[in-house]
């Protein structure tokens, strides 16, 4: 079936620098990729959104780019805080289909 | 504008009893989406309800769960006989759900049922 993986489990970066977490998807029919914040204990947040005809969003802090030649998505986040300590998820969403998909997730540790 | 609501939070049943997790959709949203959290994986889908309706059920296990949307009231999931595999976290997550504009779906904080 379609799925949405990740490449890597875990991600430690230093506080200040930047950050890319990265997503691979299989479903070229998606309409929407978006990323999740998951923090311990709570359910997932949205942090941004970019439309299939789209290459590249930016928000505050985060952008995240979609290359559907290759099928991946990355999020990138600048200067890193504390606060962005977390599990990150990519999902994928079909109108008609109706149901979020999610990848594995990436753990972000943030180095003081 | 309060956001989507879960209780209990925690949960902790023995195998073969009865779990009931609800959910209260932000309000004025009529679609309800309920998803399971192993731990270290991502959310897996299992249902989607209208009020009164099940329009997507195919992420739902065939037998001992059930999911409602009353009219009036929050949202229900089921689990009975519990199992020790049933150990997770259920996430619920309501729409305002405008066909074919927005996907938007906005998560409760789970609720972490555990079996023993």
């Amino acid at each position: 079936g379609e799925s949405v993986g990740l490449h890597l489990p875990t991600l430690s970066v230093q506080e200040g620098d930047n950050s890319i977490i990265n997503c691979a998807y299989s479903n070229s029919a998606s309409d929407y990729f978006i990323w999740y914040k998951q923090e311990s204990g709570k359910g997932p947040q949205f942090i941004i959104d970019i439309r299939s005809n789209m290459d590249k969003r930016q928000g505050q802090r985060v952008t995240v780019l979609l290359n559907k030649t290759v099928k991946h998505l990355s999020l990138q986040i600048a200067a890193t805080q504390p606060g962005d300590s977390a599990v990150y998820f990519c999902a994928e969403y079909t109108f008609g289909n109706e149901k979020l998909t999610f990848g594995t997730g990436t753990r972000l540790t943030i180095i003081p | 504008n309060a956001g989507v609501m879960q209780n209990p939070r925690h949960l902790v049943r023995r195998r073969g009893q009865e779990a009931r997790l609800r959910c209260s959709p932000m309000k004025g949203h009529s679609h309800v989406y309920w998803y399971r959290q192993l731990p270290e994986e991502g959310l897996k889908f299992m249902v989607y309800l209208q009020k009164e309706n099940i329009i997507d059920e195919s992420g739902m296990p065939k037998e001992r769960f059930s999911a409602e949307f009353p009219k009036e009231g929050p949202s229900i999931l089921r689990i009975q006989q519990v199992v020790r595999g049933d150990s997770a976290a259920y996430f619920c997550a309501s729409s305002p759900r405008v066909p074919g504009q927005s996907y938007e779906q906005y998560f409760g904080p789970g609720t972490r049922l555990t079996v023993t």
